[in-house]
């Protein structure tokens, strides 16, 4: 069964420190991994992909790596800021000739206090 | 570009009464998707299209009804609503490939369904 599982549900950190926040999935055949940011109220944006070939991806203080031997992928914030609180949805793609999937975890929700 | 837009932003329903949500993108993507988001679930995709004259179920499309008559626009309508149907909805849009491109999510709109 195709599954991403997002950890923790949620985090509270202090303004200016780091953390990552854990994906595994259990999706086949695999295509891509995206990590979204969700800002309360807000939809879903987009803030890096990786393919099977890629282990690493930045996107300013977010960096994304990616083991697809392990299927285990992990979102970095590096010095935190307050417009960090959100909620980060790892998202993981199947793709199978004309068949495609978009699986959802349900995100870690992360609170950045002053 | 105004991106993905939405309306209604909140609606309150009674049970049994129809409407339909609306969704416009003007950045000419041939995919259109439109999700619910409940707590403590991933997004699940209700209706898609691949382009005007073309739609399709996703997971959950019992109660919910779509039409693509244009590029631009893609209504979501709700037959006769119903408490379950209590969510938050996303429109989606991406240039031709979900899972290949990146998906551009609207604002939302929180239904509540008495």
């Amino acid at each position: 069964k195709n599954q991403v599982e997002q950890s923790p549900q949620s985090l509270i950190i202090l303004e200016g420190k780091n953390c990552t926040l854990q994906c595994n999935y259990t999706v086949s055949p695999f295509s891509n991994l995206r990590w979204y940011k969700q800002d309360t109220g807000r939809g879903p944006v987009s803030l890096t992909i990786m393919t099977f070939s890629e282990n690493t991806k930045s996107n300013g203080r977010y960096t994304a790596t990616l083991d697809a031997d392990t299927k285990q992928s992990s979102l970095h914030i590096t010095a935190s800021q307050l417009s960090d609180s959100a909620s980060y949805i790892c998202v993981v793609s199947a793709r199978r000739n004309r068949d495609d999937k978009i699986i959802f975890g349900k995100g870690t929700r992360l609170h950045i206090l002053p | 570009n105004a991106g993905v837009t939405q309306t209604p932003k909140f609606q309150v329903l009674k049970t049994g009464q129809s409407m339909t949500l609306q969704c416009a993108q003007d950045m000419n993507h041939e995919y259109m998707s439109w999700y619910r988001q409940d707590p403590g679930m991933g997004l699940r995709l209700i209706h898609y299209s691949v382009g005007a004259g073309i739609t399709d179920q996703g997971e959950v499309p019992n109660g919910y009804n779509v039409s693509r008559s244009t590029t631009e626009d893609f209504p979501l309508r709700l037959l006769s609503a119903a408490p379950s149907q209590t969510s938050v909805y996303f429109c989606a849009s991406s240039y031709r490939d979900r899972t290949r491109d990146t998906q551009y999510f609207g604002p939302g709109t929180r239904l509540t369904v008495l």
